[in-house]
């Protein structure tokens, strides 16, 4: 069964600075996809970044990157130059073959930017 | 291009009405969920359709929810009685069938039941 932990419930960051929330998942499935949503105080969920198990780097997008570590079955969320517009909870997802389609989600981690 | 839209953004209701929440994914995607987010329970997927069909119901709470998709660009999500425990914030999402793993979801902007 698919399992996505998010063990950080809060966290704080100086403006500028960079953060890293934590994430990690298990799937017995070789093939699944990992993923990282923002959900602001306005409540709306945005996607922000999607890794594949056979991709080779690390999936980048903007100030976004995803560290996956795929023998530690990780794939923390690293924001560089954290600005207070960055402040929201974030959840971790996957999916893989096994559950065709369907996703499961963390319990999220909330960031606190700091001016 | 439109995204996932939802319909009624913010409703409240009175315990014992039905309410029905609408949702409009994005136009080619073949999946479509309903989860609902509380504070208690965080974020539950619901019921999800694969080209019309339902394909998982599970987290369908009880014979007082039901959903429906007659169409590739309508689904609904009914509440029948309505109680306060309702009270959350329902999200439709749509995803495109996946050539491997990794559908990404795309969410609309929610809608805030609150049942008084």
């Amino acid at each position: 069964a698919q399992k996505i932990t998010q063990t950080q419930p809060g966290m704080f960051v100086q403006e500028k600075e960079a953060v890293t929330l934590d994430c990690t998942y298990d799937t017995s499935d070789p093939s699944y996809g990992l993923f990282w949503y923002k959900q602001p105080s306005s409540g709306e969920m945005i996607f922000l970044i999607y890794q594949g198990s056979y991709d080779q780097q690390n999936a980048t997008e903007g100030r976004y990157s995803l560290n996956f570590q795929k023998a530690r079955k990780s794939a923390n969320l690293v924001i560089s130059a954290s600005q207070l517009g960055d402040s929201a909870m974030y959840f971790c997802a996957m999916s893989d073959n096994t559950n065709a389609g369907k996703s499961t989600f963390g319990d999220g981690t909330t960031l606190t930017v700091k001016p | 291009d439109a995204g996932v839209i939802q319909s009624p953004r913010h409703e409240v209701t009175e315990m014992g009405q039905e309410v029905t929440l609408r949702c409009k994914p994005i136009s080619g995607h073949d999946y479509l969920f309903w989860y609902r987010q509380t504070m208690m329970r965080g974020l539950e997927l619901l019921i999800y359709f694969n080209n019309n069909v339902p394909i998982d119901d599970s987290g369908m709470p009880e014979d007082r929810f039901s959903a429906k998709m007659p169409n590739a660009s309508f689904s609904t999500l009914k509440i029948q009685p309505s109680e306060p425990r309702d009270s959350a914030v329902y999200f439709c999402a749509s995803s495109l069938e996946a050539r491997r793993a990794g559908n990404t979801i795309y969410f609309g902007e929610g809608s805030w039941l609150t049942v008084v």
